[in-house]
């Protein structure tokens, strides 16, 4: 049974540029969540997407948007990227809402240069 | 959102118990404690979680005080694989706040 699948598992952006992540949830959940680690903290929560609606975001700028497809998958997209996000970037997936807790992917390491 | 305070690091003899405490003095009544833990370039891991009971899985037991002000991880035997950052999590909505966790470390 396949987790919660992101990809790039690496990325190296030049400060200015925008980039897409990706995120395949777990099998059988609906409800993404996107996290931002930074080197040495926890992960800090984003936003949450549940039937393709934004339902609940952090303190994030706009900046950070996202996506949700029919499907369930997301991307988590960042415009003019600061040489602050750079960050393991962490999707999480359930069904509904936390319920039983939530299934994180491996992240991905973004590098802003 | 209530905060949490846990200590920083511990070290644990492998094929003992590790007990990891955390409090959570301000929780309100419908927040859950949630507890996660996160190896090493890996995304966090659930482990157990609880409300006001204490619960028992594969992985852990969880023991929540009666005033439900503190809660402590229990891992029965630790192995070598166990050394992770553990976060403990008071959440009663979408999204979770983790705090810096504590380093546990495994010793052979």
């Amino acid at each position: 049974d396949a987790g919660v699948t992101q990809s790039p598992t690496h990325l190296i952006k030049t400060r200015g540029q925008q980039v897409t992540l990706r995120c395949s949830p777990k099998s059988g959940h609906d409800t993404v969540s996107w996290y931002q680690q930074a080197l040495g903290q926890g992960p800090q929560f984003i936003f949450q997407y549940y039937e393709e609606e934004e339902r609940q975001r952090g303190n994030f700028p706009d900046r950070f948007s996202g996506h949700q497809f029919p499907n369930y998958s997301s991307e988590l997209n960042v415009n003019a990227l600061l040489l602050g996000d750079s960050a393991l970037y962490l999707c999480a997936s359930s069904y509904g809402g936390q319920g039983d807790g939530y299934t994180f992917g491996s992240g991905t390491r973004l590098t802003v240069v | 959102d209530a905060k949490t305070t846990q200590p920083p690091s511990m070290d644990c003899a492998e094929g003992r118990a590790a007990n990891l405490p955390c409090n959570h003095s301000t929780i309100s009544g419908n927040e859950y404690v949630y507890w996660y833990r996160q190896i090493h370039s890996q995304g966090p891991q659930y482990i157990i979680h609880g409300l006001k009971n204490n619960e028992t899985n594969e992985m852990a037991s969880l023991i929540i005080t009666e005033d439900r002000k503190s809660s402590t991880l229990i891992l029965p035997h630790a192995t070598l694989r166990d050394t992770a950052v553990y976060y403990c999590i008071p959440s009663g909505t979408y999204k979770y706040i983790f705090g810096t966790g504590t380093r546990l470390k495994v010793l052979a």
